[in-house]
């Protein structure tokens, strides 16, 4: 069974650019999940998708993040305009449904300069 | 907040020892309470987990202690080798909703 895939592994942007990340979770399962994790801290929620419908983005910073699933499959987050502090790896985590194991992608890295 | 504390940030332990991480916590609705290892450059996967009504529960060399009334859970890892050096997450989850520890990088010397 593949795993969870990300792309890209790494971006290096400057504050104010644009970027987006794109992941594509194990087949079948129906919760995905994008998560930030800062250095040398855990990693922390930012959007959970039940199929094509957000569960929860209550820690989701909307004025400049934004995330979509279209089609209940593959899904994007988006930040726009970066941040310096935003500078972390990006997690994309799916499961068979809410409540259930979470597996975790090789997640994406960002540095914003 | 909901907010899941972890120590030690980092822990030596010599081959063949013991690697203990505690966690404690406030939120009396956390239901589920996983760990996960994490290796540089890769995502965190699933270790163990624990229920609330479970006490212990023991997985080959890896054991969940868990004591309700105190909110607090530790991972023990019995006679510890170089290739479990890691960082590892203690996680719980209340609704749809997991809140990770801050990490304790583990590193075992031969």
């Amino acid at each position: 069974e593949a795993g969870v895939a990300q792309s890209p592994r790494y971006k290096i942007i400057e504050k104010r650019q644009s970027v987006a990340f794109w992941c594509n979770p194990i087949s079948g399962h129906a919760t995905l999940y994008w998560y930030q994790q800062i250095l040398g801290q855990g990693p922390k929620l930012l959007i959970q998708f039940q199929n094509n419908g957000v569960v929860d983005d209550s820690q989701l910073p909307k004025d400049r993040f934004s995330a979509e699933r279209l089609k209940g499959v593959d899904s994007t987050l988006k930040i726009q305009p970066a941040k310096l502090e935003d500078s972390a790896v990006y997690l994309c985590a799916s499961s068979r449904g809410q409540k259930e194991t979470q597996y975790f992608g090789p997640g994406t890295r960002l540095l914003v300069l | 907040q909901q907010q899941v504390k972890q120590s030690p940030q980092s822990l030596i332990v010599q081959k063949g020892g013991i690697s203990i991480i505690n966690c404690a916590y406030e939120n009396t609705a956390f239901d589920y309470f996983p760990w996960y290892q994490q290796f540089p450059g890769k995502g965190p996967a699933l270790l163990i987990a624990i229920r609330p009504d479970v006490s212990e529960k023991k997985e080959g060399r890896f054991t969940i202690s868990f004591n309700k009334s105190a909110k607090q859970f530790s991972l023990h890892i019995m006679d510890s080798q170089p290739g479990d050096s890691a960082t590892y997450f203690c996680a719980a989850n209340a609704g749809n909703m997991l809140t990770f520890g801050g990490g304790t990088r583990l590193m075992v010397k031969p």
